[in-house]
């Protein structure tokens, strides 16, 4: 039971274009949602996170958009850098109670490449 | 310097042997995870702990145990029960408790290869 989904294996995109990766859910109990970078052989590290009380996180380049109707959220990349090129993961966890409290799920990634 | 250490780094293990993946934490957080990661995969949760002297199983448990005697440390060990051992197993470490929303620090990760 894949409760995050990441549908797209992979995304390419050109220098200063917007990448714009897409996640989806299941479980209506989570209420805390998060994006990670990875480099092979590397831990993730922190991109940025989004509550479910909003609707969407800035930070510099990096936008996060929740849609909870559709349990679906996305992150935007504005302008895109060869940089970012690495895989993306969604991440999302449940305060609420219950056998998924404090769980942590992921799901499987996004490659993205950034063309020069 | 805060942060998470996994060790050893790279690990080699014979069919049948158990072995134990260290993961230590200087954040003071009081949640730790593991996850294994296959190639072209995403985070696999194998078990998480929320507190000291307490953890739950995650998604893929079975052929794993843990311990959490200590608030600053989470090992794994990989039971010979495990069928296909051999991946990139990753520690995490979150604040949890009342800082409920906060991020996981990751540490560097341990590739474990069984011949």
């Amino acid at each position: 039971d894949q409760q995050v989904k990441q549908n797209s294996p992979s995304l390419s995109v050109q220098e200063g274009r917007i990448s714009i990766l897409n996640c989806d859910y299941t479980n209506s109990m989570f209420d805390y949602f998060l994006w990670y970078k990875k480099y092979p052989a590397e831990g993730p590290t922190f991109l940025i996170s989004i509550s479910s009380i909003k609707d969407k996180n800035e930070d510099g380049r990096f936008t996060v958009f929740l849609n909870k109707s559709a349990k679906h959220l996305s992150l935007h990349i504005v302008p895109s850098q060869p940089g970012d090129s690495a895989v993306y993961f969604c991440a999302a966890s449940a305060h609420a109670g219950g056998t998924s409290y404090g769980k942590l799920t992921f799901g499987q990634g996004t490659i993205l490449t950034v063309h020069p | 310097d805060g942060g998470i250490t996994q060790s050893p780094k790279y690990l080699f293990r014979k069919e049948g042997q158990n072995v134990t993946l260290s993961c230590e934490q200087n954040l003071n957080h009081d949640a730790m995870y593991w996850y294994r990661q296959d190639p072209g995969q995403g985070l696999r949760l194998i078990y998480y702990s929320q507190i000291v002297n307490d953890f739950q199983k995650g998604d893929i448990a079975e052929g794993y145990s843990v311990s959490r005697e200590k608030k600053e440390s989470f090992p794994l060990t990989v039971t010979s029960a495990q069928k296909n051992p051999t991946a990139f197993y990753l520690c995490a470490s979150r604040a949890g408790g009342e800082d409920k929303n906060t991020e996981a620090f990751f540490g560097q990760g341990t590739r474990l290869t069984v011949v």
